[in-house]
């Protein structure tokens, strides 16, 4: 049953350092999304890349936010210098087109 | 204004019973609807598709409305294993928009 991982599923850091969270996507898939949900807002879409290209990344705060996908097996999103309002889960997700994703089971991400 | 707008309930129901609602979007160049299933402390997960002549799955129907612009997802004899929360998510230029979500509760 091939499936989305993310990694680390949990991290708890201070404000100020680097976060990096990564996602391997279902392999075959073109298409890898990340998302980022709070209580307050909901699920939003921070970036998105098809066939390793970054297509939309409107979403993402860029003085502090990057996202990459060195190769089809691998995204990685990462946040410098991280910040307590960054706390959220976030999450990937990757599909053969936008109308069908499939979720990986995110990052917890507490900054104190 | 937000793009997809819920009731987030909660919608506390007894085992069997039936359990409707609804979602608002706002832009009328919305392509294709869904609505996604989150359990507590887990992703989202595909649900069903809505279209426009309605569909169902099982216990699941979902309607769309394009001329007034909400979909609705109906559950029929609720079991305790549907307590979620159901997001009522609208492609829209190739990005899914996502609700904020209606929180079911069935009970036994």
């Amino acid at each position: 049953d091939a499936r989305v991982t993310q990694t680390p599923r949990d991290k708890v850091t201070e404000m100020g350092q680097e976060v990096t969270m990564r996602c391997q996507p279902i392999l075959g898939h073109n298409t890898v999304f990340w998302y980022r949900q709070t209580m307050m807002q909901g699920l939003e879409l921070l970036a998105y890349f098809r066939n390793r290209a970054p297509l939309d990344d409107s979403g993402m705060p860029k003085d502090r936010f990057s996202a990459e996908m060195p190769d089809a097996t691998l995204a990685t999103l990462k946040i410098q210098p991280s910040e307590p309002r960054d706390s959220a889960v976030y999450f990937c997700a990757s599909g053969l087109r936008t109308d069908t994703q499939y979720f990986g089971p995110g990052t917890r991400l507490t900054v104190l | 204004r937000k793009e997809v707008e819920q009731d987030p309930g909660p919608f506390n129901v007894p085992e069997g019973a039936t359990v409707a609602f609804n979602c608002t979007y706002s832009n009328s160049a919305s392509q294709s609807f869904f609505w996604y299933r989150q359990d507590c402390r887990k992703e989202p997960k595909l649900l069903m598709s809505v279209y426009s002549s309605g569909n169902e799955d099982g216990r699941f129907t979902a309607q769309l409305n394009r001329a007034s612009q909400y979909i609705s997802l109906l559950i029929r004899d609720s079991k305790l294993s549907d307590s979620a929360t159901y997001l009522c998510v609208v492609n829209i230029r190739s990005k899914l928009s996502f609700g904020a979500g209606t929180t079911v509760t069935v009970r036994a």
